[in-house]
C-alpha cells in the first residue's frame, strides 16, 4: 500500500521560505506513470494545486505561485520537496503531498494523499 | 485559468436519499474531471475521475456523470460516513494548470 508522508517545519517567519518534504513508502517514486504533487488548503477553505514533479526533474507549477516556488526529487530517498520562498500570512495552510497520475503526457487525478501538515506563517 | 463551480454550497440530505452534487467547468475538460471526498481532520480521497470511473475500493452508491462543462456526482442511499465535503477537479489544461472547485458540503438533514 502506497503511502505518503510529510515533514517539516510547522512555523514560518514572514518572508522566510518554507520547506516540506513527502516520503513515499510501499512505492517507487521512479516510477514512470505519475508525477508527485503539492496542494494546500488553508483552513477552512478549498484545495489549490502548488506544483507537480517528476522523478527527472521535469516540473509544473500553479502560474500564480511560479515565481515562489521549486520542486524536486532525491531518488535515493524515495523522498520529493517543495520550497516555497517569501512567505506571508496567506501562505498558512495545511500542505499535501499526492501521487499525480500521468495518462500519457496529460496529469490527472491525485490518487493517493499524505495526511497533511499544517504550515503557519507569523513572527 | 478554467475555473470550477460547484453547488450547492452545503446539501441537507437524510440518510438512506439520494444526494446529487454538480460541479460546472467554464470552459469544457471534455471527461478529464474527478471527484474527491474530505472528512474533517483528513486528506481528500479519490472517489471518481475520467468524469463517471470509480476510484479503487469505492462502493457502487457513488456514480459521477456528465462532460464538456456539466457533472454531477450521485451517492444513491446516503450512509453515516458519506456526510463529508466533496470537491471537483479538472485536469484538462494545457499547460499543465489543475483546478478544484470550492467544495460541497453535505451535511445530515
Amino acid at each position: 500500500q502506497l503511502q505518503l508522508q510529510e515533514s517539516g517545519p510547522g512555523l514560518v517567519k514572514p518572508s522566510e521560505t518554507l520547506s516540506l518534504t513527502c516520503t513515499v513508502s510501499g512505492g517507487s517514486i521512479s516510477s514512470s506513470s505519475y508525477f508527485w504533487g503539492w496542494i494546500r488548503q488553508p483552513p477552512g477553505k478549498g484545495l489549490e494545486w502548488i506544483g507537480s514533479v517528476y522523478y527527472r526533474g521535469i516540473t509544473y507549477y500553479n502560474p500564480s505561485l511560479k515565481s515562489r516556488v521549486t520542486m524536486s526529487v532525491d531518488t535515493p530517498k524515495n523522498q520529493f520537496s517543495l520550497k516555497l520562498s517569501s512567505v506571508t500570512a496567506a501562505d498558512t495552510a495545511f500542505y499535501y503531498c499526492a501521487r499525480h497520475r500521468d495518462y500519457g503526457g496529460n496529469l490527472g487525478d491525485f490518487d493517493y494523499w499524505g495526511q497533511g501538515t499544517l504550515v503557519t506563517v507569523s513572527s | 485559468e478554467i475555473v470550477m463551480t460547484q453547488s450547492p454550497a452545503t446539501l441537507s440530505v437524510s440518510p438512506g436519499e439520494r444526494a446529487t452534487l454538480s460541479c460546472r467547468a467554464s470552459q469544457t475538460v471534455s471527461s478529464n474531471l474527478a471527484w474527491y471526498q474530505q472528512k474533517p481532520g483528513q486528506a481528500p480521497r479519490l472517489l471518481i475521475y475520467g468524469a463517471s470511473t470509480r476510484a479503487t475500493g469505492i462502493p457502487a452508491r457513488f456514480s459521477g456523470s456528465g462532460s464538456g462543462t456539466e457533472f454531477t456526482l450521485t451517492i444513491s442511499s446516503l450512509q453515516s460516513e458519506d456526510f463529508a465535503v466533496y470537491y471537483c477537479q479538472q485536469y484538462n489544461n494545457w499547460p499543465p494548470m489543475y483546478t478544484f472547485g470550492q467544495g460541497t458540503k453535505l451535511q445530515i438533514k
